[in-house]
């Protein structure tokens, strides 16, 4: 069983570039949720996915839009870049359940210059 | 709206010797708690949570934390630490009327000295 997998590991871009982050979710896990963390910060959500479909969002602006596939992976993309978006980008897979665990991966560095 | 207060940013505690992080929530509903560790450049690993039932939860590497409904808090105790537990730890709640989306508290590090 793999776990979940985020790709790629560290990007740099620059303001007002877009950026597509990747996730393999966990086998089984039909659920994909995103956080953003800020240095020195706990993990903020950004939206869920369940199902293909999004299943709830954070307080995140629109050019923060997500996609999730068949096969229960996700992209994360961000338009117009800005500097505060520089963070670990971190993906969590789940079962359906509410309560169910949420297994997450190493994440995803973005610095925005 | 609930959120999480993580009283202490920074613990630092010798080797063999307890250690309490203290963590604070504040919600308008019920709440599930949990705390996750985070080591250097990985991503979170849950230690433990409290769906329900028995307040004293016991998680993985010998932590534990207790849920108190009248002080809204949720403290994770280890008896006693080890160099490896050095890392940042978080407390998470979902409320019980929403999603399972998690709000964290800002974190506390943990440093574990010889």
């Amino acid at each position: 069983e793999t776990g979940v997998t985020q790709s790629p590991t560290h990007l740099i871009k620059t303001r007002g570039q877009q950026v597509t982050l990747r996730c393999s979710s966990q086998s089984g896990h039909n659920t994909v949720s995103w956080y953003q963390q800020a240095l020195g910060q706990g993990p903020q959500f950004i939206f869920q996915y369940y199902r293909e479909e999004e299943n709830g969002r954070g307080n995140f602006p629109p050019r923060f839009s997500g996609l999730q596939f068949p096969n229960y992976s996700s992209e994360l993309n961000v338009n117009a870049l800005e500097l505060d978006d520089s963070a670990l980008y971190l993906c969590a897979s789940s079962g359906g359940s509410k309560l169910d665990t949420q297994y997450f991966g190493p994440g995803t560095r973005l610095t925005v210059l | 709206a609930q959120s999480v207060t993580q009283l202490d940013s920074q613990v630092p505690v010798f080797e063999e010797a307890p250690v309490e992080l203290r963590c604070n929530y504040s919600s308008s509903v019920s709440v599930y708690l949990f705390w996750y560790v985070q080591y250097p450049n990985q991503g979170l690993q849950l230690l433990l949570k409290y769906l329900s039932g028995s307040t004293l939860v016991k998680g993985i590497n010998g932590f534990e934390a207790e849920f108190n409904k009248s002080q809204t808090s949720f403290h994770l105790r280890k008896p006693s630490v080890h160099i490896s537990d050095t890392a940042e730890y978080f407390c998470a709640v979902i409320p019980n009327n929403a999603g399972n989306m998690l709000t964290f508290g800002g974190g506390t590090r943990l440093m574990v000295k010889p």
